[in-house]
């Protein structure tokens, strides 16, 4: 399995752009499908979108206008864009992996971001 | 989309004793694309079953998966006080990807 760690600011000002950056270890970025999964303080999971190595892409409806995902094979990282933010989008961001039509069988350990002014 | 139900939502019970969680598709799951996974305090979720009853690596045999089509079920034969958490479905052969609102597990 991989490992994953995601990275990127604490808080955002609201109308802001969110930008957070995984990187990839353990594995070849090229073996899997590398996405982005929110969950509000108290709430559930949330799958917001997936990029292949390739640098195809699929997003959640729900979020498909404001979310870019992107891929840089050299630097084994993948990272996420979710513009014109709202308090509503204040949750812990995890990258996860999978394989095809898999399930996400590795987790970073996510990290929270707060919008606020 | 497919919205997945989980029922009870919070499931009080002693260590030793069997948990039985439910996950309810809207529409059927292809392929019995399902998952379970369990979350506790302030870490990721882990996946525990894929394929509605395979089990992920290094995850015990008191956790079994069953079901398909619409209606699933992980099952917990014997507590253990670490099985405490609150768990998830997942369906990943649709796109958007789409979790249940989760069971939590808590000891009475």
């Amino acid at each position: 399995q991989v490992q994953l760690q995601e990275s990127g600011p604490g808080l955002v000002k609201p109308s802001e752009t969110l930008s957070l950056t995984c990187s990839v270890s353990g594995g070849s970025i090229s073996s899997y499908y590398w996405s982005w999964i929110r969950q509000p303080p108290g709430k559930g999971l949330e799958w917001i979108g997936y990029i292949f190595y390739s640098g195809s892409t699929k997003y959640n409806p729900s979020l498909k206008s404001r979310v870019t995902i992107s891929v840089d094979t050299s630097k084994k990282q993948f990272s996420l864009k979710l513009s014109s933010v709202t308090a509503a989008d204040t949750a812990v961001y995890y990258c996860a992996s999978q394989r095809g039509d898999s399930p996400f069988d590795s987790w970073g350990q996510g990290t929270l971001v707060t919008v606020s002014s | 989309e497919i919205v997945l139900t989980q029922s009870p939502g919070t499931l009080s019970l002693s260590p030793g004793e069997r948990a039985t969680l439910s996950c309810r598709a809207s529409q059927s799951v292809s392929s019995s694309y399902l998952a379970w996974y369990q979350q506790k305090p302030g870490q990721a979720p882990r996946l525990l079953i894929y394929g509605a009853s395979s089990r992920a690596t290094g995850i015990p045999d008191r956790f079994s998966g069953s079901g398909s089509g619409t209606d699933f079920t992980l099952t917990i034969s014997r507590l253990e006080p670490e099985d405490f958490a609150v768990y998830y479905c997942q369906q990943y052969g649709n796109s958007p990807k789409t979790f249940g609102q989760g069971t939590k597990v808590e000891i009475k």
